[in-house]
């Protein structure tokens, strides 16, 4: 079992709507979860960390985080075109090493 | 601050020869991470740095690659004897740290590898 697994995609999402990514991992003792968005040929670009259950949001996004069920999500709102890319989720432990899902292809229509 | 800079952008070289990637981290920032990313995979984790101390470095690392940290600002990230299999995106990272807290990384824009 992978550490940190995220569905490849794509998914693919009409512009406007709210666009649902997830991520599931295999150590309870992950302290820290982490959302980059990526686009081709370039490196990742952080937009949002969660640490205790429940929700945090920051402007159209919100990351969601259930400890008990080894779950964090993103949900992006009114999805747009730039949007377009592929989201990588990543779990922390003590150490602040990051491990890494092989994130999911987004891709918004236009 | 320009953030974490990487060079060279892009490197090709021949199979066998010894390459060398530099990493300047963020200022004030005292972790420095190397991972390395291939087509439709999420960055794999090298090493990592706490000033200039290597703390973990990677069990899927061959002997072939060496990091170091001299004085605890900039790195060099170095693969002798490159095989056509070390072709990847080699990232660099920076975060601050301190003890029971979390933080992102801010990535560099990475050195592109190929060999040939």
């Amino acid at each position: 079992q992978k550490e940190v697994e995220q569905n490849s995609g794509p998914l693919s999402v009409p512009e406007g709507a709210i666009a649902s990514l997830n991520c599931t991992y295999s150590d309870r003792g992950s302290q820290s979860f982490f959302w980059y968005r990526q686009y081709s040929g370039k490196s990742p670009e952080l937009i949002m960390s969660i640490y205790s259950n429940g929700d945090q949001e920051d402007g159209r996004f919100t990351a969601q985080l259930n400890k008990a069920s080894q779950y964090v999500s993103l949900l992006i709102r009114d999805s747009q075109p730039s949007d377009s890319a592929t989201y990588l989720c990543a779990k922390g432990g003590a150490t602040n090493k990051l491990i890494f899902g092989t994130g999911t292809l987004l891709a918004v229509q236009p | 601050d320009t953030g974490v800079s990487q060079d060279p952008r892009h490197k090709i070289t021949k199979r066998g020869q010894n390459v060398t990637f530099r990493c300047d981290p963020i200022s004030e920032h005292n972790r420095l991470y190397w991972y390395r990313q291939t087509l439709g995979q999420g960055p794999e984790f090298l090493t990592y740095f706490q000033n200039e101390a290597q703390l973990e470095k990677s069990r899927l690392l061959s002997d072939r690659f060496s990091a170091e940290r001299p004085k605890g600002s900039f790195s060099t990230l170095e693969i002798q004897r490159t095989e056509q299999g070390d072709s990847a995106m080699y990232l660099c990272a920076s975060s601050p740290w301190r003890f029971k807290a979390h933080y992102g990384y801010t990535f560099g824009s990475g050195t592109r590898l190929t060999v040939v």
